[in-house]
């Protein structure tokens, strides 16, 4: 069973365009993330909800528009695709805990590449 | 604003040998966690850290957390070549906002 999934897996598009990146879990956990990794491997958290209420915002571009239907899925929408938006977008749950410390689970990743 | 430093970036190393992994941080936190990502694969974890002197260890590697001295160690021992992967610490910078460090890519040769 995949705990954390995401589509699309790969996702090649020109700029300008407009795309979608699903990301659903089964873990019934409470807090799902989005993540960037450059390049250079470079993981930087851009967004997080709880329960459906955006927590972490991080200083993204506004073309980059989060939406969690429910606690269990968390989709990202980026308009206007810029070359300098390609990377790995990755998603992430984890469980909330009064004292925090819970493991963040990723997921498999998307592809990004903008032409 | 919280920064994390991993050393080295790089490391070659052969099977058998032992060393070991240095995560830095530049603000108090008692949450550290390591994960794991092999090459186009997503991260996996491999410890969470959650107090001073917290020590955990699977298999070849041992992870432990100094909070005064702001810094982790991933130590792995009698390397096999399975173990060869990006290896990122990341910190709690508090409502679970996890800051990585760059990731130390290790090789580890017959």
């Amino acid at each position: 069973d995949t705990a954390v999934s995401q589509t699309p897996k790969y996702l090649v598009t020109q700029m300008g365009n407009d795309k979608s990146i699903k990301c659903e879990q089964n873990l019934g956990h409470d807090t799902m993330y989005w993540y960037k990794q450059d390049s250079k491997k470079f993981l930087k958290i851009m967004f997080s909800y709880n329960n459906k209420e955006l927590i972490i915002n991080e200083t993204v571009p506004n073309r980059f528009s989060p939406k969690s239907p429910d606690k269990a899925h968390l989709n990202l929408h980026i308009n206007s695709l810029e070359l300098g938006d390609s990377a790995v977008y990755f998603c992430a749950s984890s469980q909330d805990s009064q004292d925090g410390g819970e493991t963040q689970y990723f997921g498999p990743g998307t592809r990004l590449l903008v032409l | 604003e919280l920064k994390v430093e991993q050393n080295p970036l790089f490391l070659s190393m052969q099977e058998g040998k032992n060393y070991t992994i240095y995560c830095n941080y530049s603000t108090t936190s008692d949450r550290l966690y390591w994960y794991r990502q092999d090459p186009g694969k997503s991260l996996e974890s491999l410890f969470v850290l959650l107090s001073n002197g917290a020590v955990k260890q699977e298999g070849r590697l041992m992870a432990s957390l100094d909070t005064k001295a702001r810094l982790s160690t991933l130590h792995i021992t009698a390397a096999v070549h399975d173990l060869s992967a990006t290896y990122f610490c990341a910190v709690d910078q508090g409502a679970q906002k996890l800051v990585f460090g760059q990731g130390t890519r290790l090789t580890i040769n017959p």
